[in-house]
C-alpha cells in the first residue's frame, strides 16, 4: 500500500529565510504527488502537484517542489519566506489501488514563521 | 469557481445523539469523499462514494454511515455520537478521470460532550 511520510512535525523559520519542508512516499511506479496547505480553522487548499514530466514544479505563492525517483522523494522549497505562509503543509499520493482516485496523505508539517 | 459548502463549521452534540454532516459541491464532480483530521495523524478517509448512491469504506468507517441521493451532496452520518468522534471534520471532491487533485470544504469541527 502507498504510503507518505513527513518527518518533520513543526518547523520554524525567519521571515525572508527560504525553506524546504520534506516528503518521502512509498510506491513502486511513477507516483502522483500533491501538496496541500492549511491556514489555521480553513480546509485544504491545493499547492502544486505533479502527474509526469518536468520533476520541477512551480506551485501558488512561489512554492516549488522537486520530484526525485531514486530518493523516493517530493520536497516542497520556497526562497523566501513571509509571514502568511504559517500553516500546515500536506503532503500527498495518489493511490494505485483505487485507480489514483483517492489520496493518501502524510500528518503534515506545521510552519512557524519568525520575525 | 470551485467551491465546496460544509453546512456548519463548528457543531457540539451529546454523547449518543445522531449527528449529520452534510457537504455540496457545485463543480459536478463525480467523487465525494469524508475525512476526518486528528493533530498528529493526518488526514483519514472514512468513506468515499464516486456517484450516486455508490459508496465504499475508508480506512476508518467504522462509527459513520454515508448518503449520496444527489450528485452534489453527500453527507456523513454519526449513528450514536460517541466522545472519541470529536474531531475535526473535512469534504471534499474530484472528478472522476484520474489521477485528480480534490478540492476541499472548510471543515466542520465537531465536539462531543
Amino acid at each position: 500500500a502507498q504510503s507518505v511520510t513527513q518527518p518533520d512535525i513543526h518547523i520554524t523559520v525567519s521571515e525572508g529565510a527560504s525553506l524546504e519542508l520534506r516528503c518521502n512516499y512509498s510506491y513502486g511506479a511513477t507516483p502522483y504527488l500533491f501538496w496541500y496547505v492549511q491556514s489555521p480553522g480553513q480546509g485544504l487548499q491545493l499547492l502544486l502537484k505533479y502527474f509526469s514530466g518536468d520533476t520541477l514544479v512551480q506551485g501558488n505563492k512561489g512554492f516549488e517542489a522537486e520530484f526525485k525517483r531514486s530518493q523516493s522523494s517530493f520536497n516542497l522549497r520556497k526562497p523566501s519566506v513571509h509571514w502568511s505562509d504559517a500553516a500546515e503543509y500536506f503532503c500527498a499520493v495518489g493511490a494505485k489501488n483505487t485507480g489514483f482516485q483517492k489520496l493518501v496523505f502524510g500528518t503534515g508539517t506545521r510552519l512557524l514563521v519568525s520575525p | 469557481d470551485v467551491k465546496v459548502t460544509q453546512s456548519s463549521r463548528y457543531l457540539v452534540k451529546r454523547t449518543g445523539e445522531k449527528v449529520f454532516l452534510e457537504c455540496v459541491q457545485d463543480m459536478d464532480h463525480e467523487n465525494m469523499f469524508w475525512y476526518r483530521q486528528d493533530p498528529g495523524l493526518g488526514l483519514r478517509l472514512i468513506y468515499f462514494s464516486y456517484d450516486v448512491k455508490m459508496k465504499e469504506k475508508g480506512d476508518i468507517p467504522e462509527g459513520y454511515s454515508v448518503s449520496r441521493e444527489k450528485k452534489e451532496r453527500f453527507s456523513l452520518i454519526l449513528e450514536s455520537a460517541s466522545t472519541n468522534q470529536t474531531s475535526m471534520y473535512l469534504c471534499a471532491s474530484s472528478l472522476a478521470r484520474s489521477p485528480r487533485e480534490q478540492y476541499f470544504g472548510p471543515g466542520t469541527r465537531l465536539t462531543v460532550t
